[in-house]
């Protein structure tokens, strides 16, 4: 079993909708990165986060410790928000990140 | 500040060739590291660095040299290619590990015949 699982894997929505990607993991961490991958491969750090919330325009992620999970909201979609989001770990025993898979989201018009 | 940088953006290499990846960064950052990124799987860590002079090992690196000899620079030596480095390369740097914003350069696609 990986210890950083996404859900879902892949995510199609109209324009406007509100989205929500969630990232479950398996170890002790420090925080948590959620980065935004584009088409072309170029990969965006979006939030770190270690408790609670955080809002950046129409992204918001939260974070609880105690149930090993972590959500990113998109508010009013947009077809630019069409890209792969990635949740990472920050191990809190090896300082290192650990990676899930991904959620592809494509946002149509 | 030009971010982070890498170069070849694509590369063909036969089984058995050598190559260095490059990765440079104008943010006087101390954090480096390399991952690959393979279809289905998480970015998983090759080897990092947290300073000039200091390299240590990821999760994969069989296979891939580093060196550190500068805070700028990062280069990624493959020994001896093969098909199962197919994959793409991103260099990343930060201040520390701990920090919010970790930049990644643009990536290389390396193919194996």
């Amino acid at each position: 079993k990986n210890e950083v699982e996404q859900s879902p894997q892949n995510l199609t929505a109209q324009e406007g909708e509100f989205i929500t990607i969630n990232c479950s993991y398996s170890v002790g961490i420090s925080a948590l990165h959620w980065l935004q991958q584009h088409p072309g491969g170029g990969i965006v750090s979006l939030f770190m986060l270690s408790s609670g919330k955080k809002k950046h325009g129409r992204l918001i992620a939260t974070i609880n410790i105690q149930e090993k999970h972590s959500s990113l909201h998109i508010t009013a979609s947009h077809p630019r928000d069409s890209a792969v989001y990635i949740c990472a770990v920050l191990s809190y025993n090896t300082d290192k990140l650990i990676f899930g898979t991904g959620t592809r989201l494509q946002v149509f018009p | 500040n030009a971010g982070v940088t890498q170069t070849p953006k694509f590369q063909v290499l036969k089984t058995g060739q050598s190559m260095t990846l490059q990765c440079a960064q104008d943010m006087n950052h101390e954090y480096m590291s390399w991952y690959r990124q393979d279809p289905g799987m998480g970015l998983r860590l090759i080897h990092y660095s947290v300073g000039a002079g200091i390299t240590d090992q990821g999760e994969v690196p069989n296979g891939y040299n580093v060196s550190r000899s500068t805070t700028e620079d990062f280069p990624l030596r493959l020994l001896s290619a093969a098909p199962s480095q197919t994959s793409v390369y991103f260099c990343a740097s930060s201040f520390d590990i701990l920090q919010e914003t970790q930049y990644f350069g643009p990536g290389t696609r390396l193919l194996v015949l």
